[in-house]
């Protein structure tokens, strides 16, 4: 069975840092790409970056560039996200979703960790 | 970047009748190796999104058949063939074809 268990969500002051993990397993993680996408409350939900299996490529939406920074670890089944200046937008639940290579597009869901900033 | 375009926003719908949604992309989501990368999530109230429909009309495991989609290039609908109270919730198109990814703005399904 696929998993993918986020974690690392908190509350946090703007401007603050934190960095999130999502621990992958049931599936060959080390052959996937991967995805950040995080959903606002009340809103619909919101690409955040791209990882390919080897790390080599890697894309991030506007609103984060320069800001977050997105790792993995295969050899640990793990995925991160590094995310610094953190600002009031940012908040939202943020989930873990892999790329599959038949599906093309993100077929699996964990249930989503909570960053929050504010003051 | 791709904006995607979803209508109607809610559709109030009566239990055992067919719904539809359509969404529509501003450009082509047809991909260099011949794929339409256009899916469709399932979010129920206070749940992560669920993979529906994948590449215009592929079912994804575990989903029943009474959910459809069709179209191409531009253009795509997904289908409930009759509503059920479980199918209360949120639809969202996205696109893969190229970065960004792109939501659609969501359509809220109810029952009447």
């Amino acid at each position: 069975e696929i998993q993918l268990v986020e974690s690392g969500g908190d509350l946090v002051q703007p401007g603050g840092s934190l960095r999130l993990s999502c621990a992958a397993s049931g599936f060959s993680f080390s052959t996937y790409s991967m995805n950040w996408v995080r959903q606002a409350p009340g809103k619909g939900p919101e690409w955040v970056s791209h990882i390919s299996s080897s790390s080599s490529i890697i894309y991030y939406a506007d609103s984060v560039k320069g800001r977050f920074t997105v790792s993995r670890d295969n050899a640990k089944n793990s995925l991160y996200l590094q995310m610094n200046s953190l600002r009031d937008e940012d908040t939202a639940v943020y989930y873990c979703a892999p790329t599959g290579k038949i599906l093309g597009t993100m077929g699996y869901w964990g249930q989503g960790t909570l960053v929050t900033v504010s003051s | 970047d791709i904006v995607m375009t979803q209508t109607p926003l809610s559709s109030p719908v009566t239990l055992g009748q067919p719904a539809s949604i359509s969404c529509r992309s501003s450009q082509s989501l047809v991909h260099s190796d011949g794929n339409t990368y256009l899916s469709w999530l399932q979010q129920r109230p206070g749940q992560p999104p669920r993979l529906l429909i994948y590449k215009i009309s592929n079912r994804f495991s575990g989903v029943p058949d009474r959910f459809s989609g069709s179209g191409t290039g531009t253009d795509f609908t997904l289908k409930i063939s009759r509503v059920e109270a479980e199918d209360v919730g949120v639809y969202y198109c996205v696109q893969t074809a190229q970065f960004p990814h792109t939501f659609g703005q969501g359509t809220t399904l109810e029952i009447k």
